[in-house]
């Protein structure tokens, strides 16, 4: 489809495993972000890349969280040794903007559910 | 940084009722505002927005105004349809960053 593509869609894990959550943008779109989402809370900013570059990643929780995007197009959000507390929705968004001029045009995925056992 | 404050749901209204939604922020400068809305088993996706005090952002019936005086941007639809049930989000931004509320559940019943 036409539109950003995540997967899985959900996932469940026990507590210690590495996790990988895949996102295709809309081709063409230069702006990739991932939010968190924990139940009952809005999305919550995790890191942002244009194109490979990976800008900011103020947000991403721990070291056991490292996000790539390698050749500006597909990007993974990878979690290793996963807890408890990394349940929740991962969302992926990208945009044809480039940072700094926040028009809020973004689109997002379905998100991956990740449950931590 | 920047934070965001809207009711809390869920909301269940008859169609054709009205609706409100309140959101207040807080920010440093002038963010941009927007309201997000997530229908059942799809992402997010921008409703409108509005980029500074005074702004009126409208789609699909719905309506919210940037007011700087009171720091609100509260959601507002005349008649609300049963397609409206939905999770609404109110968000803010000064650069590439949005900060959402915690979302509000609402459920229009025939």
């Amino acid at each position: 489809g036409a539109g950003v593509s995540q997967s899985p869609r959900y996932k469940v894990a026990k507590r210690g495993q590495d996790v990988a959550l895949r996102c295709d943008p809309i081709s063409g779109h230069v702006s990739l972000f991932w939010y968190q989402q924990a139940l009952g809370q809005g999305p919550e900013f995790l890191t942002y890349f244009q194109n490979e570059a990976q800008l900011d990643k103020s947000g991403l929780p721990s070291d056991r969280f490292f996000a790539e995007r390698p050749e500006g197009s597909v990007s993974t959000l990878k979690i290793q040794r996963t807890q408890q507390e990394d349940s929740a929705v991962y969302l992926c968004a990208s945009s044809l903007i480039l940072a700094g001029w926040n028009t809020g045009e973004l689109f997002f995925g379905e998100g991956s559910r990740l449950t931590v056992l | 940084g920047n934070s965001v404050t809207q009711m809390e749901g869920p909301v269940t209204l008859s169609e054709e009722a009205f609706l409100t939604i309140n959101c207040t922020y807080t920010a440093t400068g002038y963010p941009s505002l927007f309201w997000y809305v997530q229908y059942p088993g799809e992402g997010l996706q921008l409703l409108l927005k509005a980029t500074k005090a005074d702004d009126k952002g409208s789609n699909k019936g719905f309506e919210a105004t940037y007011r700087k005086e009171t720091t609100s941007f509260h959601l507002e639809k005349g008649s609300v349809q049963v397609s409206d049930s939905a999770v609404y989000f109110c968000s803010s931004s000064n650069d590439y960053k949005l900060s959402f509320g915690a979302g509000t559940t609402v459920t229009v019943r025939a």
